[in-house]
């Protein structure tokens, strides 16, 4: 079974500044793919980043970045130069590959941008 | 024009009411799921479908079912609702690719009231 743990319920961070979301999971898959999901007040879920478990390279996507642990089954999220359009809940999900993909959500964190 | 679109966008109902939740793509993907949001818990997978012949349950599939009318339409049905099926419904899709382009994209969601 797979598994995704959020343990920040909630964070804040000041505009401008960096901050890092983490996320453990655990799975029994060679192949899989791990995700960031942003929702935003309206609700809508958008895809953040994500990254291949084969890759070494830690995916970035402009302000966004993970940081990938394979060993540690760890894969936070560290945003940075924080805008306040960031405000929203952000998930951390999983992925098996082939005939086993479905997502599997971290419960999320909350992050507040403040001015 | 959204590529997953989810109708309707709101509704209320009553306990003992059958209800039917749509969704419609035009992202040409063979791969579509229900999930539901319930506060504090993250998304969780009713049921998912690989192609059209091809409908699976997800985690918490007990008091729905669904139709994969075409490649492009899913819908969710709730048989007799109840008020802990009060939730955020989301549909997403996914395309099977040679090169694991496995990413889930989300419509906007279905926000449902059972009284």
């Amino acid at each position: 079974a797979q598994t995704v743990t959020q343990s920040q319920p909630e964070m804040s961070v000041q505009e401008a500044e960096t901050v890092t979301l983490s996320c453990t999971y655990d799975t029994s898959e060679s192949n899989y793919y791990l995700f960031w999901y942003k929702q935003p007040p309206s609700r809508q879920m958008i895809l953040v980043i994500r990254q291949e478990a084969y890759k070494q390279q830690n995916a970035t996507e402009n302000r966004f970045s993970v940081n990938f642990q394979k060993a540690a089954k760890s894969f936070s999220l560290k945003i940075s130069d924080s805008q306040l359009g960031d405000t929203a809940m952000y998930f951390c999900a999983q992925a098996g590959g082939g005939s086993n993909y479905k997502l599997t959500f971290g419960k999320g964190t909350l992050l507040t941008v403040n001015p | 024009d959204a590529d997953v679109t989810q109708t309707p966008r709101n509704r209320i109902t009553k306990t003992g009411k059958r209800i039917m939740l749509e969704c419609s793509q035009t992202k040409g993907h063979d791969r579509m799921y229900w999930y539901r949001q319930d506060p504090g818990l993250g998304l969780r997978l009713i049921y998912y479908s690989f192609d059209v012949k091809d409908i699976n349950k997800g985690e918490i599939s007990d008091g729905y079912s669904v139709s994969r009318q075409a490649q492009a339409k899913f819908s969710l049905s709730l048989e007799s609702a109840i008020p802990n099926q009060t939730a955020l419904y989301f549909c997403a899709t996914s395309a099977t690719t040679g090169t694991g382009e496995e990413t889930q994209y989300f419509g906007p969601g279905t926000r449902l009231l059972v009284l």
